[in-house]
């Protein structure tokens, strides 16, 4: 399978404590992003990289979050001191080179904060 | 605040219907309109305008963009059940460095026998 993948899919964690997803893009494609949806939403908008630099952030992002790209490839979401308002469905998506793109997505991580 | 609108909400309709989807738009400096089709899984990518006019069509999925008025519509001729799903418009922002998308909340059709 040669499409976006997440790692874990499913993510049950206890209030306070700090989690981290993974994203493998499309092997081709320098743009990533990150997306949270919750119900009946769309996705959100949290953070983009283009190779291994991050260049854009969301003010939805508080200080909790971080992203980080190494050699732009795959990429790692880490929450800290988790909230209840964190539970969510993380997205990753990635598109190639220069716009408008088609941003092909991952299945998602659902988190799910106790 | 740049946002995109998507109406219905929320749509039931039976197989062989036709149905008209609507996403209406504002951001600062537009670059492209995106559809995607979202079951319960990630969003699948449908189509990309960017002209004004100019229909996009792929089997009974169509759309259309009216950059003057600021909206698209998705039109779905001969639904099927399988055609039931959230439909998603997304906006490119052109912004300093990257194209930003921003989301609209969806409109979730359901179609039965």
């Amino acid at each position: 399978d040669t499409g976006v993948s997440q790692d874990p899919r499913h993510k049950i964690t206890k209030r306070g404590q700090n989690v981290t997803f993974r994203c493998d893009p499309i092997s081709e494609h320098n743009r990533l992003y990150w997306y949270r949806q919750t119900l009946g939403q769309g996705p959100e908008f949290l953070t983009y990289f283009q190779n291994e630099a991050q260049l854009e952030k969301s003010r939805l992002l508080s200080d909790r979050f971080s992203a980080e790209r190494p050699k732009g490839s795959f990429s790692t979401l880490e929450i800290q001191r988790t909230e209840q308002g964190d539970s969510a469905m993380y997205l990753c998506a990635s598109s190639f080179r220069d716009g408008p793109y088609e941003q092909y997505f991952g299945p998602g991580t659902r988190l799910t904060v106790t | 605040e740049d946002k995109v609108v998507q109406s219905p909400l929320s749509l039931v309709v039976h197989e062989g219907d036709t149905v008209t989807l609507n996403c209406s738009y504002e951001v600062t400096n537009f670059r492209s309109l995106l559809w995607y089709k979202q079951e319960k899984k990630a969003p699948t990518f449908l189509f990309m305008l960017t002209s004004s006019g100019i229909e996009k069509k792929s089997g009974r999925l169509s759309s259309i963009l009216d950059k003057k008025e600021l909206f698209s519509i998705l039109n779905i001729t001969a639904t099927q059940t399988g055609d039931s799903a959230v439909y998603l418009c997304a906006v490119g922002d052109m912004k300093t460095s990257y194209d930003k998308v921003i989301f609209g909340p969806g409109t979730s059709l359901s179609v039965i026998p």
